[in-house]
């Protein structure tokens, strides 16, 4: 257990519908990033917050936005959705920049 | 920018051999190199990292890594393979700029374990 929950472990929705992936980091960590995991596309870094604030951003669509709130967890709203975006989304938290701690992911199936 | 090689998608060696999976990186920037496993509908784990200083770096599970800056590698290895070391294995990079520390992953490689 790596200390790090996300919520729901699985999620069905339909084409065009918009649902929110739930992340809390570990305790202290300040930092949470968030990938995508696809069988075509890989792992792919997609945000980073850090102590509330954007830091990076990667690969991430026009359609999805993340945020992290005071108490440091942190959401991914996915809107709009398409087949393609069926895929699992993985949560990480940080404390030091250099060693990520992930969630066990959500299984998003788009129909 | 980073990018990283893993040849092949799948090794398949028997209980008791070596395991040697292959990882390959490109950086502009002096690396962070880092080996998760992941087991089936299962998030990441670490098994090692190479920060700086000793570049024979040793994980859990009897796993270690050899940073090499000449040949830009990082292989995993193990010397006796066991049943439960049958994962994916993702090598990835990280150029810390800030407090930006993404990674950049691999695709994968499958290890299978034979009895």
């Amino acid at each position: 257990d790596s200390g790090v929950t996300q919520t729901p472990k699985h999620l069905i929705t339909a084409t065009g519908q918009r649902v929110t992936l739930r992340c809390s980091p570990r305790s202290g960590d300040l930092s949470v990033y968030w990938y995508q995991q696809s069988l075509d596309q890989g792992l792919q870094f997609l945000i980073q917050y850090y102590n509330g604030e954007e830091r990076a951003k990667g690969n991430i669509l026009e359609r999805f936005s993340a945020q992290q709130f005071p108490d440091l967890h942190s959401e991914l709203n996915l809107s709009s959705l398409e087949l393609g975006d069926s895929a699992l989304y993985f949560c990480a938290s940080s404390r030091h920049l250099y060693e990520q701690f992930f969630g066990p992911g959500t299984r998003l199936t788009v129909l | 920018a980073q990018s990283v090689t893993q040849l092949g998608s799948h090794v398949s060696v028997s209980e008791g051999a070596l395991v040697l999976l292959r990882c390959n990186y490109s950086s502009s920037v002096p690396p962070y190199l880092f080996w998760y496993v992941q087991y089936p509908n299962q998030g990441l784990q670490l098994l090692l990292k190479y920060t700086t200083g000793a570049t024979l770096v040793k994980g859990i599970n009897g796993f270690e890594a050899e940073f090499k800056k000449s040949e830009t590698s990082f292989h995993l290895t193990k010397p006796s393979a066991h049943m439960s070391d049958a994962a994916e294995y993702f090598c990835a990079v990280s150029s810390i700029t800030g407090a930006n520390s993404k990674l950049t992953f691999g695709k994968g490689i499958t290890l299978s374990v034979r009895p």
